[in-house]
């Protein structure tokens, strides 16, 4: 059982290149959501999906945008980065109701 | 802006002592979770407490709710070097369409 994938781990990318942060869950839960965790800021919500096909903006989504094609996965696409994207991105599942959130192991974007 | 916001930002005790965090929250919440998280790592859930619930124990966890001042508070008690991590309170709104968001979070740090 894989829980919640991030792909990659590591990325480098300059200013105005794109590119696309992936997230799978096997878990069959019904949200999902990205976040961004900068020193001193803790997790700030980027976007968040509660159901296959809808998406919800979070408190930073500014420069991202976001899929959910499937009830397993959602990415998240920065098409022009900017170095004040320069973060560690990490993903989030879980079902419906009170019940706990389940995180990837993160990915760490630079961008140069 | 963000929904926990958790104090003190850090905190730094010696194996054996209690620990005690406290988060307070700008909006409703159908729920409050404490995460913890290792240097680097995905956060880990520690604990859940309902909106109808004003205290709840898991191990050596203790976690408080108190609506009317919007606030709650995590103890650890006899703490672990182990136990050094960042911890952060999430408040849930929304219903079926529950947006999780996050504070800053509070360092622990447990010397040996």
């Amino acid at each position: 059982n894989a829980g919640v994938t991030q792909t990659p781990k590591f990325q480098v990318l300059k200013t105005g290149q794109s590119m696309t942060l992936q997230c799978a869950q096997d878990m069959n839960h019904n949200s999902m959501y990205w976040y961004r965790q900068d020193p001193g800021m803790g997790l700030r919500l980027i976007y968040y999906s509660a159901s296959e096909g809808t998406t919800d903006k979070g408190e930073v989504p500014n420069g991202y945008n976001v899929s959910r094609l499937n009830k397993r996965e959602f990415s998240l696409r920065l098409e022009s980065a900017a170095p004040s994207q320069t973060s560690v991105y990490f993903c989030a599942s879980r079902v419906d109701g009170p019940t706990e959130a389940f995180f990837g192991q993160g990915t760490r974007l630079t961008v140069v | 802006s963000q929904q926990g916001e958790e104090d003190p930002q850090a905190l730094s005790i010696q194996e054996g002592e209690n620990a005690t965090m406290n988060c307070s929250y700008k909006t409703s919440i159908n729920n409050l979770q404490w995460y913890r998280q290792n240097s680097g790592r995905g956060l880990v859930h520690l604990i859940l407490i309902r909106s109808n619930e004003r205290e709840k124990h898991s191990g050596r966890l203790r976690v408080t709710l108190d609506t009317s001042k919007k606030s709650s508070s995590l103890l650890i008690t006899a703490s672990r070097a182990a136990d050094t991590a960042s911890y952060f309170c999430g408040g849930g709104s929304g219903g079926s369409n529950y947006k999780l968001t996050f504070g800053k979070g509070t360092l622990l740090t447990v010397n040996p």
